[in-house]
């Protein structure tokens, strides 16, 4: 089974904070994603990476920087934390390769900026 | 601009009744659709997909179904059951971004009612 584990389920910051999220994969995907959830807004997509030390904007990076040092290990910082990142922050993986479409999400982190 | 839209953002059924999800997306490049079910402070898990190149997909109590033509898919699970009741993501995607990001919906929230 694929398994995708998030540092904490749930974590409460200080405005002003740098956080740092992580994610680790163990299938040796090549695909690792950040999406944040929010009620009547679906997952919007933050940032991704193809590869070790590669990364792709997303939808709404704003705010967010990411970094990607080992395949397995993708992280997800929050350089100076404000009330409007208040969100669950969802990691997903996915194989590269032709038809591979499914990503694989870890149980997410409820974060909130007081 | 939502590439992928869920306009119905909640739905009742009756347990052992037939529950429909929709969905609807505008970008005539996605060729492969899937449906993500997420449980509270849970991450979503894959339920079921669907290829381009065929119109149904089956597995046990779930049937995706895809209408190319009016660029609109559908989730039919029967019968329904309580366990069911969760929120439904329709999400798509472009087979040249395979493996890359998933359009995702809004999400419907399904409540399967005894």
């Amino acid at each position: 089974d694929v398994k995708v584990t998030q540092s904490s389920r749930y974590l409460v910051k200080r405005t002003g904070e740098k956080v740092f999220l992580e994610c680790v994969q163990d299938m040796d995907h090549e695909n690792m994603f950040w999406y944040r959830q929010d009620p009547g807004l679906g997952l919007r997509l933050i940032y991704f990476s193809y590869d070790v030390k590669m990364k792709e904007k997303g939808d709404i990076p704003e705010g967010y920087s990411v970094s990607r040092e080992k395949k397995e290990r993708f992280s997800l910082i929050l350089e100076s934390a404000s009330t409007n990142q208040t969100s669950m922050y969802l990691c997903a993986s996915s194989p590269a390769g032709a038809g591979l479409h499914e990503q694989y999400f870890g149980p997410g982190t409820r974060l909130t900026v007081t | 601009d939502q590439q992928v839209k869920q306009n119905s953002p909640s739905l009742s059924v009756q347990e052992g009744r037939i529950s429909i999800l929709n969905c609807d997306y505008t970008n005539s490049m996605f060729d492969y659709f899937l449906w993500y079910k997420k449980y509270p402070a849970e991450g979503p898990t894959f339920l079921i997909s669907i290829s381009s190149i065929k119109d149904k997909n089956e597995d046990g109590r779930f049937t995706v179904f895809l209408n190319k033509s009016a660029k609109h898919l559908s989730l039919h699970i029967v019968p329904s059951q309580p366990g069911d009741s969760a929120v439904y993501f329709c999400a798509a995607s472009a087979n040249s971004n395979s493996g890359y990001a998933l359009n995702f919906g809004k999400g419907t929230s399904l409540l399967v009612t005894p």
